[in-house]
């Protein structure tokens, strides 16, 4: 069975551009998770889509936007990008439904950099 | 409040050796599941342990084990006989939500041949 998988792996954008970013989860799979990972905040967890809907988020400016298709794969868009944006994109993928305590798959992460 | 926290930012070992790492958490279930990750270089975050509350035995996966001490909300993980490729960040984490991993702050540790 596929992995969770991420593209891209890297990307370079410029202060004010915007990124969408996507995630294709483990067949089966109908939860998909968004995480940013940065040296001084650590994770934190941006947003969650179950059956094509928005069903949790954290606390990051209305920037930052998400998307599910009918096939589970996800998206995730930046818009004005800011030097703060810089960081490690993570994507989890579970089973979902109405359980909260199942195991979470990450795939290997966007690196995107903005100068 | 839903917090994780690793008080060890950093750990070493020698290369066959055993170490600790630490993590405490909070919460006011009775029910929930503990996870440790690791995340190597490569940086993709791997389960390398899961630990059911309401099961009073520890969990062991090789030479990974866990010390679950529920009332004291302590979950610590254990690594037998320390490999090279356990070099890693480590991270102790907890479902706090829908698709939400609450995650405490990693523990760097550097394995010495």
């Amino acid at each position: 069975k596929a992995g969770v998988t991420q593209t891209p792996r890297y990307l370079i954008k410029t202060r004010g551009q915007q990124v969408t970013l996507s995630c294709s989860p483990i067949s089966g799979h109908r939860s998909v998770s968004w995480y940013q990972q940065t040296p001084g905040q650590g994770l934190q967890f941006l947003f969650e889509y179950f059956s094509e809907t928005q069903r949790n988020k954290g606390n990051f400016p209305g920037r930052f936007s998400g998307r599910q298709f009918s096939n589970s794969r996800s998206e995730m868009n930046v818009s004005t990008l800011e030097l703060g944006d810089s960081a490690l994109y993570l994507c989890a993928s579970t089973q979902g439904g109405r359980e909260i305590n199942t195991e979470a798959f990450f795939g290997q992460g966007t690196r995107l950099t903005v100068v | 409040a839903q917090t994780v926290t690793q008080s060890q930012p950093e750990m070493s070992v020698q290369e066959a050796e055993t170490v600790t790492l630490s993590c405490t958490y909070d919460t006011s279930e009775s029910d929930y599941y503990l996870f440790w990750y690791k995340q190597p270089p490569s940086r993709q975050m791997i389960l390398v342990i899961r630990q059911e509350a309401y099961k009073q035995q520890n969990a062991t996966e090789n030479r990974f084990s866990v010390n679950f001490q529920k009332a004291a909300k302590s979950f610590s993980l254990k690594i037998s006989d320390s490999q090279l490729g356990d070099a890693a960040m480590y991270f102790c984490a907890r479902p706090t939500s829908y698709g939400k991993l609450t995650f405490g702050q990693g523990t760097i540790l550097t394995v010495h041949p």
